[in-house]
């Protein structure tokens, strides 16, 4: 079957990092996305790997490691407003969006 | 701002009553797709269109259906919900099925069964 780990919560302080980590067992692989969903809304892009390595995006930064099957995203200067799920998908060989369940963070002051 | 908007945000039915969502966007994609999305669970695909062309999941049950009249549009009926059928549908688009296609999601319809 095909599958997406994620940790279900994490905790961290305000202007700290924290890297948020996804694994995933899938038919093929076409691609990596991170999305955003705060509590009662609907998931936002953050980005995309479909090679190995590291993509910045400003305060985010998203890796891939095809061969581990490996990715995470990593939010540096964390900010109140970062407290949301962020949710790992992945697409298959047949082009079909794996979702895994999201990772609540939870971010003090 | 081209987008995906959804209606109503927020819905209340019956055990049993029917419901129609609907999706509207200005992004002219050809894909559109819902999605069920329960409490701290990941998105569930139902059902997405190519256009014209209708895939159903297969563990889609038959209580769900929908209907894309034309490329902005995009319906979810539910004909007769029953109390796990309350949950997030969310309706999302991209341009093609591939690769780097990004979803773009609607702000969700929160169904409530009673």
């Amino acid at each position: 079957g095909q599958n997406i780990d994620q940790p279900t919560e994490m905790t961290a302080t305000e202007g700290a990092i924290v890297q948020i980590n996804c694994t995933y067992q899938t038919s093929g692989f076409n691609g990596l996305f991170w999305y955003q969903q705060h509590a009662g809304e609907a998931p936002t892009f953050l980005s995309y790997n479909v090679l190995d390595g590291l993509e910045e995006k400003g305060r985010f930064s998203s890796f891939l490691s095809r061969s581990k099957g490996y990715s995470y995203l990593l939010l540096k200067e964390l900010q109140m407003k970062d407290s949301a799920s962020y949710l790992c998908a992945v697409r298959d060989s047949n082009y079909q969006l794996i979702w895994g369940a999201g990772t609540k963070l939870i971010i003090k002051p | 701002d081209a987008m995906v908007i959804q209606n109503p945000r927020y819905q209340v039915t019956q055990f049993g009553k029917p419901v129609t969502l609907s999706c509207s966007q200005t992004l002219n994609h050809n894909v559109m797709y819902w999605y069920q999305q329960k409490s701290s669970q990941a998105p569930k695909l139902l059902f997405h269109y190519y256009d014209k062309d209708f895939n159903n999941e297969a563990d889609t049950p038959d209580n769900f259906q929908s209907r894309r009249p034309n490329t902005s549009f995009c319906f979810l009926d539910i004909r007769s919900p029953g109390l796990g059928d309350a949950a997030m549908y969310l309706c999302a688009t991209s341009r093609e099925l591939s690769g780097a296609n990004v979803l773009t999601f609607g702000a969700g319809s929160r169904l409530t069964v009673l």
